[in-house]
């Protein structure tokens, strides 16, 4: 049982690529996330999907855009890198949609865009 | 705008006391709180949950809950320097907010 994983752990872009992180939950959960974290700012919910089939905007969605896969897999593309979105990104899942159930937190990409 | 407070620290405490951490809410339609625990350059873990007043017991640690005070803690007994970490507060009733995390740091 690996709970989330995320891919990759690592990852430098210039600005301008595009790539996808992608997370995938093995707990049956229903709902999952995207959030990132920024020194001093906490983690900021980029966004999420309640359940397979949907998806929501969180508090930071510019430049950014999601894929639920299906119920195990929710996809994060950045389309156009920005000096900006230099940070630390994690997925997490949850069995029902957050607060009214707990979230479990995968190891995290670590992306730099230079 | 919904927010979590949390003292940034650190706060540093000798091995073996009690480690009190704190965090208040301003949604005060908050009906879900967490705490988590993070080490640097790794992921949160989650630690405990409440939803109700009162205090909820798990080992070493006690989270308390005070909803008229919009307040929550954690409490670390016997506190270890494996302890040492960021421990993040989230609340909320419709959208779970995070706080930024204290910083604690036990000395042998």
């Amino acid at each position: 049982n690996a709970g989330v994983t995320q891919t990759p752990k690592f990852q430098v872009l210039k600005t301008g690529q595009s790539m996808t992180l992608q997370c995938a939950q093995d707990m049956n959960h229903n709902s999952m996330y995207w959030y990132r974290q920024d020194p001093g700012m906490g983690l900021r919910l980029i966004y999420y999907s309640a359940s397979e089939g949907t998806t929501d905007k969180g508090e930071v969605p510019n430049g950014y855009n999601v894929s639920r896969l299906n119920k195990r897999e929710f996809s994060l593309r950045l389309e156009s890198a920005a000096p900006s979105q230099t940070s630390v990104y994690f997925c997490a899942s949850s069995e029902q949609l957050a607060p009214r159930s707990e979230q479990y937190f995968g190891p995290g990409t670590r992306l730099t865009v230079t | 705008q919904k927010e979590v407070e949390q003292n940034s620290g650190p706060l540093s405490v000798p091995e073996g006391a009690i480690a009190s951490l704190n965090c208040t809410y301003s949604d005060r339609g908050s009906q879900s709180f967490f705490w988590y625990r993070q080490y640097s350059g790794k992921s949160p873990e989650l630690i405990m949950s409440i939803y109700s007043n009162g205090d909820k017991e798990d080992g070493r640690f006690t989270a308390q809950l005070n909803k008229a005070s919009q307040y929550v803690s954690l409490l670390i007994r016997d506190s270890q320097p494996s302890d040492s970490a960021t421990y993040l507060c989230a609340a909320g009733f419709q959208k779970l907010v995070f706080g930024t995390g204290t910083r604690l740091l036990v000395s042998p």
